[in-house]
């Protein structure tokens, strides 16, 4: 079945405390992308991916690291966590980006106490 | 910053209204138009990807039309049902990044 896998599903932590997000697809798609989404603001886009070891920032990037050492993975790094961190969390991946529909994973809940 | 802007907010209707929302784009630098539904405690999932000008997509009882030259998208649902409920979400290209409107909540009443 074509996805994309997100873990954990649900995640607490303690500020400061680095984590990892992560992410894989099995489409074997180009294009993957991170985005938080929190009550009243929509998706925001974090980072990107347009190939491999080809990322860039999105409209929130601060406080997050990803990187993209192989075509089907897209880890979510934090590496020192903050309470305005606490949020949603969803990897998507397409063909290019642009003109074909995205593949979401299941979500990531956060909380960062 | 762009914007891309989704009305209502907010709708509430009966079951077998019909029912449409407007998402409104920058009519410059067009390449696609995106819709999304997303369902509650689910991710959101693509139910059309729009390109050309006047283009009509359809699926089961949802379509959409586009209009490139004035910048703006509609999403139509045909006699809507209780499990039509749920987030619409558009969303534009911009370079690399995929844009998305803050959404259009449906429920629909039995």
């Amino acid at each position: 079945e074509a996805q994309v896998t997100q873990n954990p599903r649900y995640l607490i932590t303690v500020t400061g405390k680095k984590l990892t997000v992560t992410c894989s697809q099995n489409m074997n798609h180009e294009y993957m992308s991170w985005y938080r989404q929190d009550p009243g603001l929509g998706l925001r886009q974090i980072y990107y991916s347009m190939n491999v070891e080809v990322t860039d920032k999105g409209d929130v990037p601060e406080g997050y690291k990803v990187s993209r050492k192989e075509k089907r993975n897209f880890p979510l790094i934090l590496e020192s966590p903050s309470p305005n961190q606490t949020s949603l969390y969803f990897c998507a991946s397409s063909p290019n980006g642009r003109n074909y529909g995205y593949t979401f994973g299941s979500g990531t809940r956060l909380t960062v106490v | 910053i762009l914007n891309v802007e989704q009305s209502p907010q907010s709708l509430h209707v009966q079951e077998g209204d019909s029912t449409n929302f407007t998402c409104s784009f920058p009519s410059s630098n067009f390449y696609a138009l995106h819709w999304y539904r997303w369902e509650t405690a689910k991710s959101p999932e693509a139910l059309f990807v729009m390109t050309l000008n006047g283009d009509e997509k359809k699926k089961g009882r949802i379509s959409a039309t586009l209009n490139t030259k004035e910048g703006y998208s509609y999403l139509y649902i045909k006699g809507s049902q209780p499990e039509d409920s749920a987030t619409y979400l558009c969303a534009f290209p911009y370079g690399n990044k995929l844009v998305f409107g803050a959404g259009t909540i449906l429920r629909v009443k039995s």
